[in-house]
């Protein structure tokens, strides 16, 4: 059975740090692994996708990697604003189903 | 597009009363997924479907039921709600389950009393 986690739970930075929200998951047979953002009170809102047979994606000031061998996945977020004040979720498709870690709760202060 | 809509944005109910939660979509999405989020246990997945008159257990299945009748819709039914199944519902769709991004709704707030 896959487990997804996310470390840490919780993180406050500065405004125009660089951070790093971190991913591991049990079963590296998965098909692909996506972050996700969570605004309070609302839906998920898809960030990044990478496939299992991709190493990274970039998006703007975001960039995912995978690495299926140690089971991690990073999400890096340069240059932070206070806008990106959310939670970011990490989830693994496998053959059966999708896991989602509990994710970080990410607060940028200005 | 309007994307995936769900329906109601908050439901109280009583225990032991049944209801029906709406999903819909309107990207012509084969994969389709229903899951719940409880606070610090992220989001499980409850119901899955490959396709019209295709549904199948996800990891937290019991005491809920769904149909695939039409590509476009994906309703969630709860046969005697209990207080253990308040919780926020998300609706989710893919192109395929494997390969392509999820696209999520807004939720739907449930308390049951």
């Amino acid at each position: 059975k896959q487990e997804v986690t996310q470390i840490p739970a919780a993180l406050s930075v500065p405004e125009g740090e660089n951070l790093v929200l971190n991913c591991s998951f049990t079963d590296s047979a998965i098909y692909n692994l996506q972050w996700f953002r969570q605004d309070p009170g609302k839906g998920l809102t898809s960030l990044l996708l990478i496939q299992s047979s991709q190493r990274e994606q970039t998006s703007g000031r975001l960039n995912a990697s995978l690495d299926k061998s140690s089971g991690r996945s990073t999400l890096y977020i340069a240059a932070s604003q206070p806008g990106d004040s959310a939670t970011y979720l990490c989830a693994s498709a496998n053959n059966n189903d999708m896991r989602f870690g509990a994710g970080t709760r990410l607060t940028v202060k200005p | 597009n309007a994307g995936v809509t769900q329906t109601p944005k908050f439901q109280v109910l009583k225990t032991g009363q049944s209801m029906t939660l709406q999903c819909a979509q309107d990207m012509n999405h084969e994969y389709m997924s229903w899951y719940r989020q409880d606070p610090g246990m992220g989001l499980r997945l409850i119901h899955y479907s490959v396709g019209a008159g295709i549904t199948d257990q996800g990891e937290v299945p019991n005491g809920y039921n769904v149909s695939r009748s039409t590509t476009e819709d994906f309703p969630l039914r709860l046969l005697s709600a209990a207080p253990s199944q308040t919780s926020v519902y998300f609706c989710a769709s893919s192109y395929s389950r494997q390969y392509n991004e999820q696209f999520f709704g807004p939720g739907t707030r449930l308390t049951v009393l």
